[in-house]
C-alpha cells in the first residue's frame, strides 16, 4: 500500500500555542516531505527529510526512520501559520501524499 | 516570475465539454508531473514527464485524459468528454532529476475545474 498517514485531519489552536502534526508511512521512503497549502490551492515545500531534523524559523521537522513517523512542529504559533499542512513520501520517482491537517490559529 | 505557471486558472464548463490546460514548469527542470486534487484530500498523481517522454500514468488517467510535453518545455493536459466527477483542482509541478540538486517539487497555483 502506498499510503500516507496524517493526524489530526483538524487542528484549531490559541496563537501562541506549540503544535505538532503527525505523519505516519508504511513502506520504505526516499524523502519524507512537508508541504503547506494556503486557501486557493498554491502549495509551497517546507522540508524534505531524510533522516534525523530540521529547522526553519519557526518550524522544525523530525523523522524516525525505524518507526516510519515523522512530525512537523511549529512553535509560537501565529494566526498565519492557518493552512493545511500536507505529509509526502517519495519512493522512486513518485510523490504519495497524505490528505492533509487543516490548522486554523485563532488570535 | 520564474515559478511554476498554469493556465487558466478556474474553468467552468458544461459536461461533455472537452478542456485543455496548460502547465509552464521552471525552465531548468526537466520532470513535469501532474496530480488532481478533490476537497479535503492530498494529491493524487495522475502522470509525469522527463524531458517530453510521458514515463508514467496513473490508473486514475481514464482514456478521455491525455498530457503531452511537446518539447520538453511546457505541458498541457486535455479531458474530453467531462464529466461532473472530474471538477477538481489540476495542480502542475515540476522538479529536477536526483543528482542535479534537491528533489523537491515546485507546484504551480492549479486550475480549478468545474464541470456542471
Amino acid at each position: 500500500k502506498n499510503e500516507v498517514e496524517q493526524s489530526p485531519q483538524n487542528l484549531t489552536a490559541q496563537e501562541g500555542e506549540f503544535i505538532t502534526i503527525n505523519c505516519s508511512y508504511s513502506v520504505g521512503i526516499s524523502a519524507l516531505h512537508w508541504l503547506q497549502q494556503h486557501p486557493g490551492g498554491g502549495i509551497v515545500s517546507l522540508f524534505m527529510l531524510s533522516s534525523g531534523k530540521k529547522k526553519h524559523g519557526r518550524l522544525i521537522a523530525t523523522i524516525n526512520i525505524q518507526e516510519k513517523h515523522s512530525s512537523l512542529h511549529i512553535t509560537a504559533s501565529h494566526p498565519r501559520d492557518s493552512a493545511v499542512y500536507i505529509c509526502a513520501r517519495t519512493t522512486g520517482n513518485q510523490f504519495y501524499f497524505g490528505t492533509g491537517t487543516s490548522l486554523t490559529v485563532i488570535p | 516570475d520564474t515559478g511554476v505557471s498554469q493556465d487558466p486558472r478556474h474553468k467552468i464548463t458544461k459536461r461533455g465539454q472537452n478542456v485543455t490546460f496548460r502547465c509552464d514548469p521552471i525552465s531548468e527542470h526537466n520532470r513535469l508531473y501532474w496530480y488532481r486534487q478533490t476537497l479535503g484530500q492530498g494529491p493524487e498523481f495522475l502522470t509525469y514527464f522527463q524531458n517530453e517522454a510521458q514515463l508514467e500514468k496513473s490508473r486514475l488517467l481514464s482514456d478521455r485524459f491525455s498530457a503531452e510535453r511537446p518539447k520538453g518545455s511546457f505541458s498541457t493536459l486535455e479531458i474530453q468528454r467531462t464529466e461532473q466527477g472530474d471538477s477538481a483542482m489540476y495542480l502542475c509541478a515540476s522538479s529536477s532529476l536526483p543528482g542535479q540538486g534537491p528533489y523537491e517539487q515546485y507546484f504551480g497555483p492549479g486550475t480549478r475545474l468545474t464541470v456542471t
